[in-house]
């Protein structure tokens, strides 16, 4: 079992919709969690992160984390074409790891 | 204000060569690591290092060595390339707050060919 898996995708959302990017972890004693976009040929680029369970919500994102579940989600709201990135989940625990990342099309 | 900088951008090398991947950041940053990226195996980390002549390896420092003389250079060096080291090479840094060093800022990469 991964550390931390996400689907691979991609996954396809019309424009204006919810995107809903999702991401497990197998260590229980995790205790922060990181979403980076990443544009294809570019780097990584951090847009958001959580470590209480809940929601945090920042702009037209809200990042949602259940530690019980071991699973953190991250939400686009009104998803554009420009958010078609693949978005990587990256889970603290004594190290960083990061997921191999859910490709997220947007189609106008 | 550049940032985090990487040099070369693309590099095409022989098997058996050495070849050195600098990272350079202009934050003071305290952290920096090294990354590689695969498909299918997302970010895997290869070095890292707290503080200027502080470092340590990661997930898959095998073939790979690094220096830190200076807080703002960190380069990574492959001893003799081999293919299996093809891949695009992530630089990133990480300065103080509640998350560092896992809240990290990556560089533009380097992607490396290995013939």
């Amino acid at each position: 079992q991964k550390e931390v898996e996400q689907n691979s995708g991609p996954l396809s959302v019309p424009e204006g919709a919810i995107a809903s990017l999702n991401c497990t972890y197998s260590d229980r004693g995790s205790q922060s969690f990181f979403w980076y976009r990443q544009y294809s040929g570019k780097s990584p680029e951090l847009i958001m992160f959580i470590y209480s369970n809940g929601d945090k919500e920042d702009g037209r994102f809200t990042a949602q984390l259940n530690k019980a579940s071991q699973y953190v989600s991250l939400l686009i709201r009104d998803s554009q074409p420009s958010d078609s990135a693949t978005y990587l989940c990256a889970v603290r625990g004594n190290k960083l790891v990061f997921g191999a990342g859910t490709i997220l099309r947007v189609k106008s | 204000d550049a940032g985090i900088t990487q040099s070369p951008r693309y590099k095409i090398t022989e098997t058996g060569r050495q070849v050195t991947l600098m990272c350079h950041q202009t934050w003071s940053h305290s952290y920096m690591f090294w990354y590689r990226q695969d498909l299918g195996h997302g970010l895997r980390l290869i070095y890292y290092s707290a503080a200027a002549d502080i470092t340590d390896k990661g997930e898959v420092p095998d073939g790979y060595v690094v220096s830190r003389s200076k807080t703002e250079n960190f380069p990574l060096t492959l001893e003799s390339a081999t293919r299996s080291q093809t891949s695009v090479y992530f630089c990133a840094s990480s300065g103080p707050g509640p998350t560092s060093p896992y809240e990290q800022y990556f560089g533009p990469g380097t992607r490396l060919t290995v013939t």
